[in-house]
């Protein structure tokens, strides 16, 4: 399997602009999850989905930010209108349930800058 | 709520042996896991832990005490390349996903 597969890997744009991220879980894999990560914040949890269905989107920060999963095999994020202070990496994982407590895998993320 | 402790920055000597701990409180328990995370990477799993004990994987071992909320992650023979963040995240059973810590950055110099 070629892991978790997200695009695209770099992302600069101006402020105000519609950002949208990419997300090809791990064939089988029951559970998908948005991540953030900055250095101040550490890794924060945005959304999760279980069966395509969103679960918990308590993370999204506000209502800029909306996730999609449309199938099995694909999943969005949306920022819209993207401002500076949400630069950072996004990282989109997938898990297996009943797989060791949810282990988790990760794909390369996708580093957002916004000007 | 849920929360974990790390330590925010260690460093240690190439060679050498590293122990980064971490503590938890969370509503409920059914696994500890270690990541690693190379700058500009995406965290790769390192260990699970779900019985009270030692795992040992090669120059990385983890330890975990239920009854202490607790775990470390110990880091044998420091190689340059074991510079990265060291994340604990703990399963918490159900439909909810792993709460991760801020992380660990790890140095290792020469």
């Amino acid at each position: 399997d070629a892991g978790v597969i997200q695009s695209p890997r770099h992302e600069v744009t101006e402020m105000g602009q519609e950002v949208t991220l990419r997300c090809k879980p791990i064939s089988g894999h029951d559970y998908l999850f948005w991540y953030r990560q900055t250095m101040m914040r550490g890794l924060e949890l945005l959304i999760y989905f279980n069966n395509n269905v969103p679960i918990d989107d308590s993370g999204m920060p506000e209502d800029r930010f909306s996730a999609k999963m449309p199938n099995a095999s694909f999943s969005t994020l949306k920022i819209q209108p993207s401002e500076p202070r949400d630069s950072a990496v996004y990282f989109c994982a997938s898990s297996l349930v009943w797989d060791r407590a949810h282990e988790q895998y990760f794909g390369p993320g996708t580093r957002l800058t916004v000007t | 709520g849920q929360n974990i402790d790390q330590p925010t920055e260690m460093t240690a000597t190439e060679g050498a042996i590293v122990q980064i701990n971490c503590t938890y409180q969370t509503s409920g328990f059914n696994g500890l896991f270690w990541y690693q995370q190379h700058a500009g990477e995406a965290p790769t799993f390192l260990s699970y832990n779900v019985l009270d004990g030692l795992e040992e994987k090669g120059r990385f071992s983890s330890f975990l005490s239920r009854s202490k909320g607790y775990s470390y992650l110990l880091l044998k023979e420091l190689q340059m390349k074991d510079s990265a963040s060291y994340l604990c995240a703990v399963g918490i059973g159900g439909n909810t996903p792993l709460v991760f810590g801020k992380g660990t950055r790890l140095s290792v110099i020469a």
